[in-house]
């Protein structure tokens, strides 16, 4: 079993719409969470961290974080083409030497 | 925010030689930076752990002498990929946190290194 997964899409939303991604987690010693966004070709660029359970709300991005189901979600309000991209889920574990463990990433296309 | 710097972009080198990336946090002190390479359509995948003043720390599979990472000062570390093969081909990318730091780590741009 991965450490973090996510299904690799790709998800496709019309242009205004939500998207959400999920991502699941096996070790319960990961408390921190984040998502990164990476256009093709590019390097990762963190969107949003979150650490405790709940939502976490960022312009139109919301992280929500369900220690107890092991999940960690991301949604994307008011979608737009330029939100088309791969997005990583990372874990850190507390005491894991300060490394991310990152999901295979799921496709986001967002459709005119 | 945190900024790292990557360079070069982009290098092209035969088989056989070496090719040196480097990586610079230009606005904060990382003690710890992070190397990982990532081919089409994967994600990314650690290779090391780069302590400053330390020696590297390889993730399994990862062959020391031929990815000599180097962290001589708190804002650069160097990857250097020795006698590469085309397999070697990939997109590498640094990242770097402070001491204790759980914020999100900073990628650095990313180096696309393609062996002929």
């Amino acid at each position: 079993q991965k450490e973090v997964e996510q299904n690799s899409g790709p998800l496709s939303v019309p242009e205004g719409a939500i998207a959400s991604l999920n991502c699941t987690y096996s070790d319960r010693g990961s408390q921190s969470f984040f998502w990164y966004r990476q256009y093709s070709g590019k390097s990762p660029e963190l969107i949003m961290s979150i650490y405790s359970n709940g939502d976490k709300e960022d312009g139109r991005f919301t992280a929500q974080l369900n220690k107890a189901s092991q999940y960690v979600s991301l949604l994307i309000r008011d979608s737009q083409p330029s939100d088309s991209a791969t997005y990583l889920c990372a874990g850190l574990k507390s005491g894991g030497g300060n490394k991310l463990t990152f999901g295979t990433g799921t496709q986001l296309k967002v459709e005119l | 925010g945190a900024v790292v710097s990557q360079h070069p972009s982009w290098v092209i080198c035969k088989s056989g030689t070496s090719v040196k990336i480097e990586c610079r946090s230009l606005d904060f002190q990382a003690t710890t930076m992070f190397w990982y390479r990532q081919f089409p359509k994967q994600s990314l995948m650690l290779m090391a752990t780069s302590n400053e003043g330390s020696k590297a720390t390889y993730e399994q599979g990862v062959e020391k002498d031929k990815f000599l990472i180097n962290h001589a000062s708190l804002t650069l570390s160097t990857l250097t990929v020795t006698s590469a093969h085309p397999e070697d081909s990939s997109f590498y990318i640094c990242s770097a946190a402070t001491s204790g730091s759980s914020y999100g780590y900073t990628f650095g741009s990313g180096t696309r290194l393609t062996v002929v």
